[in-house]
């Protein structure tokens, strides 16, 4: 397997455009997760999918701010403006859940920039 | 997820074992320990979990007090590749919320 793939890798925009980050699960996976890392704030939780179903998104800064599961394997987390403050590395994980470890797998992430 | 408390940094000798603590005074009966790390510029990486019981496998070992109030990660002969942040975590496993809850880990720093 090829392990979450993540798209696209760098993304460098200017502020008020609108980027699209996008997610492909592991195969089977039935859970999703969208982090944001930064210096000042390290690994912060943002949004989580169960079998397609939002069951947490309190961790979205604001309305800026949305994702979404088209189907079971593929989200994209969309920010619309962007601010030069949103600029930080986006990781998805996917899981099984349940499942014997619920461990998380992480993909390569996301560096956002925004000028 | 209860709290965590970690050192932020060590250093370790290449080829011995690193030893990384942790407390989890406040865990919770049916809480894990969970412990991941992150190689600079990738995304973290899931290396072991336990409940009570130490636990072993190819990356590490585990062992956890018999109070559950602490545990140690043990890296048997670290590697320069080793050198990373490693966070440990205490959750329940499974349903509901169930996103990792970062602390600022300790950043393990293998000389060669």
């Amino acid at each position: 397997d090829a392990g979450v793939i993540q798209s696209p890798r760098h993304e460098v925009t200017e502020m008020g455009q609108e980027v699209t980050l996008r997610c492909k699960l592991i195969s089977g996976h039935n859970s999703l997760f969208w982090y944001r890392q930064t210096m000042m704030r390290g690994l912060e939780l943002l949004i989580y999918f169960n079998n397609n179903v939002p069951i947490d998104d309190s961790g979205m800064p604001e309305d800026r701010f949305s994702a979404k599961m088209p189907n079971a394997s593929f989200s994209t987390l969309k920010i619309q403006p962007s601010e030069p403050r949103d600029s930080a590395v986006y990781f998805c994980a996917s899981s099984l859940d349940p499942g014997p470890y619920n461990e998380q797998f992480f993909g390569p992430g996301t560096r956002l920039t925004v000028l | 997820d209860a709290k965590t408390t970690q050192p932020p940094s060590m250093d370790c000798a290449e080829g011995r074992a690193a030893n990384l603590p942790c407390n989890h005074s406040t865990i919770s009966g049916n809480e894990y320990v969970y412990w991941y790390r992150q190689i600079h510029s990738q995304g973290p990486q899931y290396i072991i979990h336990g409940l009570k019981n130490n636990e072993t496998n190819e990356m590490a070992s585990l062992i956890i007090t018999e109070d559950r109030k602490s545990s140690t990660l043990i890296l048997p002969h670290a590697t320069l590749r080793d050198t990373a942040v490693y966070y440990c975590i205490v959750r329940v496993p499974g349903g509901g919320a169930d996103g990792l809850t970062f602390g600022k880990g300790t950043h393990l720093i293998i000389q060669p």
